[in-house]
């Protein structure tokens, strides 16, 4: 099976600096790994994912990294907005018809 | 694009009571997921739905809970008899398979069940 974990249950930022959040993961055989917010009230939302053949993928002021050697991603949120303070889940699948597993997420506060 | 769907908003009921959420997901979504997410923690399994056929169910508590999705569009999970774990937000999700390498799972803003 996968279990995922992350490392901090709480971050928190100043409006403008950049933001990491870790994760890590036991499979080595997982090959998709994803990223989701959920702010209060609501369901999760996609934010970035990447499969195990990449090392690195860039949106829209997010960034994720993978580290296989370690089992080990990031979320890296540039210019950190009050708009960004949320919950924030990896979830990694391993390859087939598996689930996704969710970690328990790292709650994000934005300072102003 | 409309969203997941999902009702009630809210559900309080007693101990031993019967309770029941219903999903309706994206249009075209052949994959729907009912997930329960207990407060402070991530998201967890509980059916997988292919159309309306059962992909996995393997983590789907079977004496109190059940799930069904007739015609393959719309969900409804029940529990019964209920019991103060079961407190939780019940998360449905769908999502389109065939986009290739991506598995991104589209969720609805949940149904809040508390259990007294």
């Amino acid at each position: 099976g996968e279990s995922v974990g992350l490392h901090l249950p709480t971050l928190s930022v100043q409006e403008g600096d950049n933001s990491i959040i870790n994760c890590a993961y036991s499979n080595s055989a997982s090959d998709y790994f994803i990223w989701y917010k959920q702010e209060s009230g609501k369901g999760p939302q996609f934010i970035i994912d990447i499969r195990s053949n990449m090392d690195k993928r860039q949106g829209q002021r997010v960034t994720v990294l993978l580290n296989k050697t370690v089992k080990h991603l990031s979320l890296q949120i540039a210019a950190t907005q009050p708009g960004d303070s949320a919950v924030y889940f990896c979830a990694a699948l391993l390859s087939g018809n598996t689930p996704l597993v969710f970690g328990k997420g790292t709650r994000l506060s934005v300072i102003a | 694009e409309a969203g997941v769907a999902q009702s009630p908003r809210y559900k309080i009921i007693e101990k031993r009571q019967s309770v029941a959420f219903w999903c309706n997901p994206i249009s075209g979504h052949a994959t729907l997921y009912w997930y329960q997410q207990i407060l402070g923690q991530g998201p967890k399994l509980l059916i997988q739905f292919q159309n309306n056929g059962v992909v996995d169910d393997s983590q789907l508590p079977k004496d109190r809970f059940s799930a069904e999705r007739l015609k393959g569009v719309d969900s409804t999970l029940k529990i019964q008899p209920a019991k103060l774990e079961d407190s939780a937000v019940y998360l449905c999700a769908s999502s389109l398979p065939g986009q290739g390498w991506s598995e991104k799972l589209f969720f609805g803003s949940g149904t809040q069940l508390s259990v007294l």
